[in-house]
């Protein structure tokens, strides 16, 4: 059972560049998002995708953008990238979206993209 | 917003003690709390979770307790072997939104030495 797949694993772009990242998910997971882990901090959450929609976005600005396909498999995007941007982009996969009353289903994350911004 | 804190942030133990991080949450609607160990260049991997309707939650040397009331959840690790040398995460489900989306702890560096 292959578990969250991410690619490319690592890149470097130069600033003012436009990147691609992508993500499978966890066989049998309908629900994808994306976190970025700036180095020796925790994963801060950038959204989550949904029945194809962006379900809810943490505090990142629109240069960030994303798609999830009909498979579940799901794109990030970012514009205009800021030398800041550099980090450890994680992709998580889950079953479903709970809600208020969400009890919890298990989240698997992927190994991540390295993105360098030079 | 929810904010998780968490401590300590370096832990330092002898093979075979016991490890204990602890963490506190904000908002007393989240109701999911994993906790997720992370090798250098390498993704978090999930090694246990604990769900707001359960006090405690054990599986073979991991532990997790959490208590609402205070708004605090701790992982307590047994008989350390040096391949628990890591950096763990505690995360908190964001309250009123889907279930998939955490904040995390800052982190804990756990060295394991023999």
């Amino acid at each position: 059972d292959a578990g969250v797949t991410q690619s490319p694993t690592h890149l470097i772009k130069t600033r003012g560049q436009q990147v691609t990242l992508r993500c499978s998910p966890k066989s049998g997971h309908d629900t994808v998002s994306w976190y970025q882990q700036a180095l020796g901090q925790g994963p801060q959450f950038i959204f989550q995708y949904y029945e194809e929609e962006e379900r809810q976005r943490g505090n990142f600005p629109d240069r960030f953008s994303g798609h999830q396909f009909p498979n579940y498999s799901s794109e990030l995007n970012v514009n205009a990238l800021l030398l800041g941007d550099s980090a450890l982009y994680l992709c998580a996969s889950s079953v479903g979206t709970g809600g208020m009353y969400w009890t919890g289903n298990t989240i698997y994350f992927g190994e991540g993209s390295w993105l360098t911004v030079v | 917003g929810e904010n998780v804190e968490q401590h300590p942030s370096t832990l330092s133990v002898q093979e075979g003690d016991s490890a204990v991080i602890k963490c506190t949450y904000s908002d007393s609607a989240s109701n999911y709390f994993p906790w997720y160990k992370q090798e250098l260049g390498k993704g978090p991997q999930l090694i246990i979770d604990i769900r707001s309707n359960v006090g405690e939650k054990k599986d073979q040397r991991i532990a997790v307790t959490l208590n609402k009331t205070a708004k605090h959840f701790s992982l307590h690790i047994t008989e350390t072997q040096p391949e628990d040398s890591a950096v763990y995460f505690c995360a908190a489900s964001l309250p009123y939104q889907a279930g998939t989306a955490l904040i995390f702890g800052k982190g804990t560096t756990l060295s394991v030495s023999s």
